[in-house]
């Protein structure tokens, strides 16, 4: 059964850090690209960003492009997100998501989802 | 960027009723386009890609169609379980993009 397990989230002051964990079992992760999909509260979904089955290579949305930092460890069956100089449009639960072995950047399977809540 | 706009945001209906969610795309993104079903508190679950695929385990209830710009998500016969809210996101080009949502409630 495939398991993405999100971690880390919590309050965080502007301008502060916060680094968020994806644990995935189930699958054999290093065959597949993952992404990381927020919903600010009441709001619509958003893509954050990306990256590659080997980590080579990542992609962001405008919004988080310099403080936001996708990485993965496959050793690890880990996803990151390391999320610097935060402010309160960032406030949202963050989704880690398993992009689909098919040709096509959809979301197959989901985190459960972790709150970032940025305020002073 | 490419823009999905959902209509409607809301959508009020019976069980038993059909659905029709239309999104639309600013430009053509071929039949590039997912599906999403999402219910409060919960992360969202595929239903449709390619347009039309039925992800597996989707019931036969749900449909998809369209190409290019305009798209549209139909529940045949609306069940209790469908009440929730519905995404499309397009994949033609980075960045992803997703419409607003569409709210189905009784």
């Amino acid at each position: 059964e495939v398991q993405l397990v999100e971690s880390g989230g919590g309050l965080v002051q502007p301008g502060g850090s916060l680094r968020l964990s994806c644990a995935a079992s189930g699958f054999i992760f290093n065959n597949y690209w993952m992404t990381w999909v927020r919903q600010a509260p009441g709001r619509g979904l958003e893509w954050v960003a990306h990256t590659k089955k080997d980590g080579t290579e990542n992609y962001y949305v405008d919004s988080v492009k310099g403080r936001f930092t996708i990485s993965r460890d496959n050793a690890e069956n880990s996803l990151y997100l390391q999320m610097n100089s935060l402010s309160v449009e960032d406030t949202a639960v963050y989704y880690c998501a398993r992009i689909t072995i098919r040709p096509g950047f959809y979301f197959d399977h989901w985190g459960q989802g972790n709150l970032v809540t940025v305020s002073s | 960027d490419i823009q999905m706009t959902q209509s409607p945001s809301t959508l009020s209906a019976f069980v038993g009723d059909r659905v029709t969610i239309t999104c639309r795309a600013s430009q053509s993104i071929s039949d590039l386009l997912a599906w999403y079903q999402q219910k409060p508190g919960k992360a969202p679950k595929l239903l449709i890609y390619k347009a039309s695929t039925l992800e597996s385990g989707v019931p036969s209830s749900f449909s998809g169609s369209g190409s290019g710009t305009e798209f549209t998500l139909t529940i045949s016969s609306l069940q209790p379980d469908d009440f929730a809210t519905y995404y499309c996101q397009q994949y033609n080009s980075n960045p992803l993009t997703f419409g607003g949502g569409t709210k189905v409630e009784i």
